[in-house]
């Protein structure tokens, strides 16, 4: 079954205790990508990877940091989680765009992070 | 900039009413894509419709259906005889065509919050 996965589903932490949100993907997708979901803010984007070893930023990187050594992998890490970082997580996946055609991203189950 | 607004924040309706969740986007792009999610209760992210600005032609899928307006820059979204498993957060997204090196970014609304009654 074509799916995103994330790990945990759960997780309580306290502030400044490192964490990683693992997630991959068995779409053989280029393109990866971070969301965190805020209430009345709807998505907005962390991080993404347009390929193996090419990150970048996204709307709301301060926090985070990732990694992409896996075509299937995109960890998300929270060095040092404050607890303005507590939100639902969500990791994306998608086929790579090409020429001016984008295409619809493929989401894992979510992650909810409390930080106290 | 480019912005999507859900001026709906929440919307309740009895079973068996149609109902219309608005959707209107900005941006300078020419190219550009529009898309809807739904989340349910359970909180997945499950996708519904990708729609490029070059296609302004109606889609129905069942009891859903899109209207994509480019002149007043909205996407709306129309459930016809509503049902309780269609009580959940609905999202529109855009993405502006790719630059060079497959840039997929997506910006989202705020959401829209249905609860279909029984």
């Amino acid at each position: 079954e074509a799916q995103v996965t994330q790990n945990p589903r759960y997780l309580i932490t306290v502030t400044g205790k490192k964490l990683t949100v693992t997630c991959s993907q068995n779409m053989n997708h280029e393109y990866m990508s971070w969301y965190r979901q805020d209430p009345g803010l709807g998505l907005r984007q962390i991080y993404y990877s347009m390929n193996v070893e090419v990150t970048d930023k996204g709307d709301v990187p301060e926090g985070y940091k990732v990694s992409r050594k896996e075509k299937r992998n995109f960890p998300l890490i929270l060095e040092s989680p404050s607890p303005n970082q507590t939100s639902l997580y969500f990791c994306a996946s998608s086929l790579r765009a090409s020429g001016k055609a984008t295409y619809e991203q493929y989401f894992g189950p979510g992650t909810r992070l409390t930080v106290t | 900039a480019q912005k999507v607004t859900q001026a709906q924040t929440e919307i309740s309706v009895v079973e068996k009413e149609d109902v219309t969740l608005d959707c209107v986007y900005e941006t300078r792009d020419t190219t550009y894509y529009l898309f809807w999610y739904k989340q349910p209760p359970s909180g997945e992210l499950v996708f519904l419709i990708r729609r490029n600005s070059f296609d302004e032609q109606n889609e129905i899928s069942g009891r859903y259906s899109w209207n994509f307006q480019k002149s007043t820059s909205s996407f709306n979204f129309t459930i016809t005889a509503s049902q309780v498993v269609d009580s959940a957060v609905y999202f529109c997204a855009l993405s502006e065509a790719a630059v060079t090196g497959g840039y997929n970014k997506l910006i989202f609304g705020a959401g829209t919050r249905l609860a279909v009654h029984p």
